[in-house]
């Protein structure tokens, strides 16, 4: 069973970019929330997909926005790219109530 | 929204001693509490999980109780060794899986030899 990948490892981009992060689900997990975790803070939901739809949302504005591919596969994309978007992206698949985490991908903006 | 409350901010104990993490809720709807276990650089681990339908679970060391009358929920390590020494956070859901967590923001536990 392969758990859950997240690329790339590390990403730096200045102000005002786009970026677009991805993630392989645990195999048969159909749900994907991804998650934001700021430096010594607890993760913060963004949003879930289940079965390629927007299942949920957390406090973030629109230019986060998501994607879910047929085989369950994500992706996170960030418009616009402001400072405090640096942090910790992570992303976690579930099937039922547990949710698994990938090793997330540390985007830095200059 | 839910709110979850974490403390201590950061714990020292003892090794082979017992270390104790309490998280208040404020959502009467959730009924799914994880914890987790991060190391430095590294993914959230699950380490244990409750729903609201039991009041307590162990699994070998480590062990969760819950309160739903006063929504608070508190995570039990006993005989502490130093490959405990991690951040902890708490989690609360309405439907697992099938929903965001509301986490924590974290207890650094560190075990002294």
């Amino acid at each position: 069973e392969t758990g859950v990948t997240q690329s790339p490892t590390h990403l730096i981009k200045t102000r005002g970019q786009q970026v677009t992060l991805r993630c392989s689900s645990q195999s048969g997990h159909n749900t994907v929330s991804w998650y934001q975790q700021a430096l010594g803070q607890g993760p913060q939901f963004i949003f879930q997909y289940y079965r390629e739809e927007e299942n949920g949302r957390g406090n973030f504005p629109p230019r986060f926005s998501g994607l879910q591919f047929p085989n369950y596969s994500s992706e996170l994309n960030v418009n616009a790219l402001e400072l405090d978007d640096s942090a910790l992206y992570l992303c976690a698949s579930s099937l039922a109530y547990e949710q698994f985490f990938g090793p997330g991908t540390r985007l830095t903006v200059l | 929204g839910e709110n979850v409350e974490q403390h201590p901010s950061t714990l020292s104990v003892q090794e082979g001693d017992s270390a104790v993490i309490k998280c208040t809720y404020s959502d009467s709807a959730s009924n799914y509490f994880p914890w987790y276990k991060q190391e430095l650089g590294k993914r959230p681990q699950l380490i244990i999980d409750i729903r609201s339908n039991v009041g307590e679970k162990k699994d070998q060391r480590i062990a969760v109780t819950l309160n739903k009358t006063a929504k608070h929920f508190s995570l039990h390590i006993t005989e502490t060794q130093p490959e405990d020494s991690a951040v902890y956070f708490c989690a609360a859901s309405r439907r697992g899986g099938a929903d965001g967590l509301t986490f924590g923001k974290g207890t650094h536990l560190i075990i002294q030899p």
